[in-house]
């Protein structure tokens, strides 16, 4: 089936500093989600990109709709300790399915 | 984006029963799903919950196990049956968008975290 491979699995950096992961896959995606999940609670939608090539802000966080459509990357700048999370990308295929990546645990040294 | 709503939010159950989970919508949404995510992983659907019909159920679930209702476009509720340790999961409920693209996003609800003695 169709998976995404994201990466990095977890990273571990300073508040301040800026914070770039990304998502792959062998399959085209019609839309991109980038979700954060913070510890008990469900998954909330930060950006979706609905065309490729389709560069999306929003506050800190800028993803991008890769131009062939196997890929997206999220970045966030200036990391601040609420931004502690895990991160995962999300995939919508021709079957309008979701498919979720593995994600991306931030972690921020104080 | 809707407001989801789930019930109850955690739950420790012994082996062999079984627990309904309810998942309440603050809209009318024409698609419902249910998700499962186990300890430290990523998230699985279950099924879409179809309104005045059956639900449809992904490879590796069945309606024995997972008996989902969706009686109206607000409502709709998993029950996962005969419980054992390996269904320790969070389970989510999403509803789909309505920006009327051909591919939506969805909104996830917080979760039921299900513990199995």
């Amino acid at each position: 089936g169709q998976q995404l491979n994201q990466s990095p699995q977890s990273m571990f950096i300073q508040e301040g500093e800026d914070v770039s992961m990304n998502c792959t896959s062998s399959s085209i995606f019609n839309t991109w989600l980038w979700y954060k999940q913070d510890p008990g609670e469900g998954p909330v939608l930060l950006i979706a990109l609905y065309k490729a090539g389709e560069l999306t802000s929003n506050g800190r966080l800028t993803a991008q709709f890769g131009i062939t459509r196997k890929d997206s990357f999220l970045n966030i700048s200036a990391s601040i300790p609420s931004d502690v999370g895990i991160y995962f990308c999300a995939g919508l295929n021709r079957d309008a399915k979701i498919i979720f990546g593995k994600g991306t645990r931030l972690h921020i040294l104080p | 984006s809707a407001v989801i709503s789930q019930k109850p939010s955690r739950d420790i159950c012994q082996r062999g029963t079984s627990l309904t989970i309810q998942c309440q919508v603050d809209s009318q949404v024409t698609m419902m799903f249910w998700y499962r995510q186990q300890p430290g992983q990523s998230l699985t659907l279950i099924a879409t919950a179809n309104q005045g019909s059956e639900a449809t159920y992904e490879s590796g679930f069945v309606i024995d196990k997972f008996p989902i209702s969706r009686p109206n476009l607000t409502f709709s509720t998993l029950t996962v049956s005969n419980m054992s340790p390996e269904d320790s999961s969070i389970y989510l409920c999403s509803v789909e968008g309505t920006s009327g693209r051909a591919y939506n996003e969805q909104f996830f609800g917080p979760g039921t975290r299900l513990t199995v003695l």
